[in-house]
């Protein structure tokens, strides 16, 4: 079965450090890749999404690169801010036409603290 | 364009009785799925529907929980009776069957069983 794997937190950070979170999966086929941020009292939010090999996703800073020789999709980003803390999720969907109706296989999340 | 809306935001309740939360999806979304979530076991699906149609409720912690969805715009999660062990946060999501498509969530219900 499918399954997503992210590094283990929590993140501490300080403003406008690097940061790279970690995601691997294992899937049949080509899934969509996506990155889910939830910052407190709040739903999940889709910060970012590829498609297929080699694609880019980006949104508010955010990138990460969908790697089928590495199974892989790492958030990056370049000089994080305070507002960036919140709970980081990697995720992947089933190909068109199968059977899972968009259901999504969600890693365990990440917690990103972003000191002053 | 409205999200998805979830009501109850908050609910607290003694132990035994039932609960209702409720669901209203974007419109035009043709599946939803029902999540829980706690510090224990972080984000769980429970059930999930397409075109109002339960397709896997593997998820679905016993038989006192159980989920409908009469029509395209509304949904409810419902346990009957409820336990202090299914205080947690739920959340509804909808979305598009389709490659790339996400899903949607809403700002969830708090529930607390006293």
């Amino acid at each position: 079965g499918n399954s997503v794997t992210q590094m283990e937190g929590p993140v501490t950070l300080s403003e406008e450090a690097f940061l790279t979170i970690n995601c691997t999966y294992t899937a049949t086929g080509y899934p969509s890749l996506f990155w889910y941020v939830q910052y407190p009292g709040e739903g999940l939010q889709l910060l970012l999404k590829a498609t297929k090999a080699d694609d880019k996703g980006s949104n508010k800073g955010f990138e990460a690169t969908y790697r089928k020789e590495t199974t892989s999709f790492h958030l990056e980003k370049g000089s994080v801010q305070v507002s960036d803390s919140a709970v980081y999720f990697c995720a992947l969907s089933d190909p068109y036409g199968g059977t899972s109706y968009g259901k999504l296989t969600f890693g365990q999340g990440t917690i990103l603290t972003v000191h002053p | 364009d409205a999200g998805v809306i979830q009501s109850p935001r908050h609910e607290v309740t003694e132990m035994g009785q039932e609960v209702t939360l409720r669901c209203k999806p974007i419109s035009g979304h043709n599946s939803l799925f029902w999540y829980r979530q706690t510090m224990m076991r972080g984000l769980e699906l429970l059930i999930y529907f397409n075109n109002n149609v339960p397709i896997d409720d593997s998820g679905m912690p016993e038989d006192r929980f159980s989920a409908k969805m009469p029509n395209a715009s509304f949904s409810t999660l419902k346990i009957q009776p409820s336990e202090p062990r299914d205080s947690a946060v739920y959340f509804c999501a909808t979305g598009m069957r389709g490659a790339g498509q996400p899903q949607h969530f809403g700002d969830g219900t708090r529930l607390s069983i006293l």
